[in-house]
C-alpha cells in the first residue's frame, strides 16, 4: 500500500505563499473528492486543516487554501507565520482493500 | 468539551496480543464513524482502520487485516482495537479520531484526536 507522495521539505519566509503538493494516482485522488490535509507538531496529535477537497476545519484560517488536479492535491499555505512550521500530511480515500492512505509527509520551515 | 482518550498501551512480545481503547466524551459518539491511525517512531501517519457510526462496517489497512480488529460499544462510548499476533514493525503509537462529520457514508477528514498510546512490540 504505497503512500501518497509528497516532497520531503518545503521552506519560505515571513509572508510569502508556499505550496505543499499530494500526488496520488487514479484509484485514490484521481478517483474520489475525499482528500483532506493534517498540521502536526513533534510528539502531538495531527490538526485537521482540510477535509472533502475543499472544507476547511472550523477554526482554519483561511490563508490555507487547496486544490486539485488530476491526481495531485495541493496546499497552499499564504502570508507564511511562524506558528506554520510542523509537518504537513495529505490523506485520501482509496479504492481497493485499504480504504485511507496517508502521504509521506512534507516538513514545512519558516526561515 | 470534545475529548478521545486512549489507553492500554504497552511492551509486548511479537506473536502477542493487546487490545486498545479509545474512549469519547463531549459529543455523540454513536453518531460518528471511528478511525485508528498510528505512527511509527520518526515515521509518518499510516491509516490503520474505521468502523461505521452503528460498528455494521468495518475496514482494514492491508499491512493489519486479519491481525486487528476494530470495534465500538455506543453505550460506553468507547472504541476498541483488539491487536493480535502482533509484529516488531507493529510498534507505534496508537490515534484514535473522529469522523468531522455525521455521515452514512466513508468520506474524508477527522477532526478531533487522542493524544495517543504506545504500543512496543519487542521481545
Amino acid at each position: 500500500q504505497s503512500a501518497l507522495t509528497q516532497p520531503a521539505s518545503v521552506s519560505g519566509s515571513p509572508g510569502q505563499s508556499i505550496t505543499i503538493s499530494c500526488t496520488g494516482t487514479s484509484s485514490d485522488v484521481g478517483a474520489y473528492n475525499y482528500v483532506s490535509w493534517y498540521k502536526q507538531h513533534p510528539g502531538k496529535a495531527p490538526k485537521l486543516i482540510i477535509y472533502d477537497v475543499v472544507n476547511r476545519a472550523s477554526g482554519v484560517s483561511d490563508r490555507f487554501s487547496v486544490s486539485k488536479s488530476g491526481n495531485t492535491a495541493s496546499l497552499t499555505i499564504s502570508g507564511l507565520q511562524a506558528e506554520d512550521e510542523a509537518d504537513y500530511y495529505c490523506n485520501s480515500k482509496r479504492g481497493n482493500t485499504t480504504l485511507y492512505v496517508f502521504g509521506t509527509g512534507t516538513k514545512v520551515t519558516v526561515l | 468539551q470534545v475529548q478521545l482518550m486512549e489507553s492500554g498501551g504497552g511492551v509486548v512480545q511479537p506473536g502477542k496480543s493487546l487490545t486498545v481503547s479509545c474512549e469519547a466524551s463531549g459529543f455523540s459518539f454513536s453518531s460518528y464513524n471511528m478511525h485508528w491511525v498510528r505512527q511509527a517512531p520518526g515515521k509518518g501517519l499510516e491509516w490503520v482502520a474505521i468502523i461505521s457510526f452503528d460498528g455494521s462496517n468495518k475496514k482494514y489497512a492491508d499491512s493489519v487485516k486479519g491481525r486487528f480488529t476494530i470495534s465500538r460499544d455506543n453505550a460506553k462510548n468507547t472504541l476498541y482495537l483488539q491487536m493480535s499476533s502482533l509484529r516488531v514493525d507493529d510498534t507505534a503509537v496508537y490515534y484514535c479520531a473522529k469522523d468531522v462529520a455525521r455521515r452514512y457514508y466513508y468520506g474524508s477528514g477527522t477532526d478531533v484526536w487522542g493524544q495517543g498510546t504506545t504500543v512496543t512490540v519487542s521481545s
